[in-house]
């Protein structure tokens, strides 16, 4: 069975600021990682995923993650925060053998002007 | 190519009513997911479903919950006699076969268990 952590419920950042949200996965086959993102009262919306070759994987809105199989590890990142970037992200693994996916308890950003 | 669909987005159901949840895939996607956010919480799997098969129900509770996804029409999260605590926001998702897993997700169903 596959599970995901994230580190950090809450995370706050100034506007222009690195973005950093942690996740850390467990899957007992190669995994497929995502990061989805979700909006208030709204569903969720994926950001970007990693299934096979090049470790750092970018996504839309100017973020990043890297897959690290040794620290079985899948942070995602973002040079400079914007104020549009506060939302919920949740972190997300499945096995590449079928579509059986679990998710983080999230992190929640939160942008300071 | 419509997104996933789900209604109704609000239900208000009184202790001991029922509620129907409906899902409909994007077309062509043949696999569909539902998911349970309480409230503060992140979410929780819940059921996986193809075509008029259950495929995963690990994350459903033992009772008053069922779902379908019939060979016609949308996939239905069907609660019985809710309690307060039902009352959250549940997601549908899907995704087509081969799809490097992806999936899609609805805008939700916000239940209010009065």
């Amino acid at each position: 069975a596959q599970s995901v952590t994230q580190l950090g419920s809450h995370v706050s950042v100034s506007e222009g600021a690195l973005v950093l949200l942690r996740c850390n996965y467990s899957s007992s086959v190669p995994p497929y990682l995502f990061w989805y993102v979700q909006y208030p009262n709204q569903g969720l919306q994926l950001l970007l995923k990693y299934t096979t070759g090049a470790t750092l994987v970018k996504g839309i809105n100017g973020f990043e993650a890297e897959f690290k199989k040794s620290e079985t590890s899948f942070h995602l990142t973002k040079p400079s925060a914007h104020m549009s970037d506060a939302a919920e992200y949740f972190c997300a693994v499945s096995p590449y053998n079928n579509n059986d996916m679990r998710f983080g308890a999230g992190t929640r950003l939160t942008v300071k002007p | 190519n419509a997104g996933v669909m789900q209604n109704p987005r609000h239900l208000v159901r009184r202790r001991g009513q029922e509620a129907r949840l409906r899902c409909s895939p994007m077309k062509g996607h043949s696999h569909v997911y539902w998911y349970r956010q309480l409230p503060e919480e992140g979410l929780k799997f819940m059921v996986y479903l193809q075509k008029e098969n259950i495929i995963d129900e690990s994350g459903m509770p033992k009772e008053r919950f069922s779902a379908e996804f019939p060979k016609e029409g949308p996939s239905i999260l069907r609660i019985q006699q809710v309690v307060r605590g039902d009352s959250a926001a549940y997601f549908c998702a899907s995704s087509p076969r081969d799809s490097y897993n992806e999936q899609f997700f609805g805008p939700g169903t916000r239940l209010t268990v009065l």
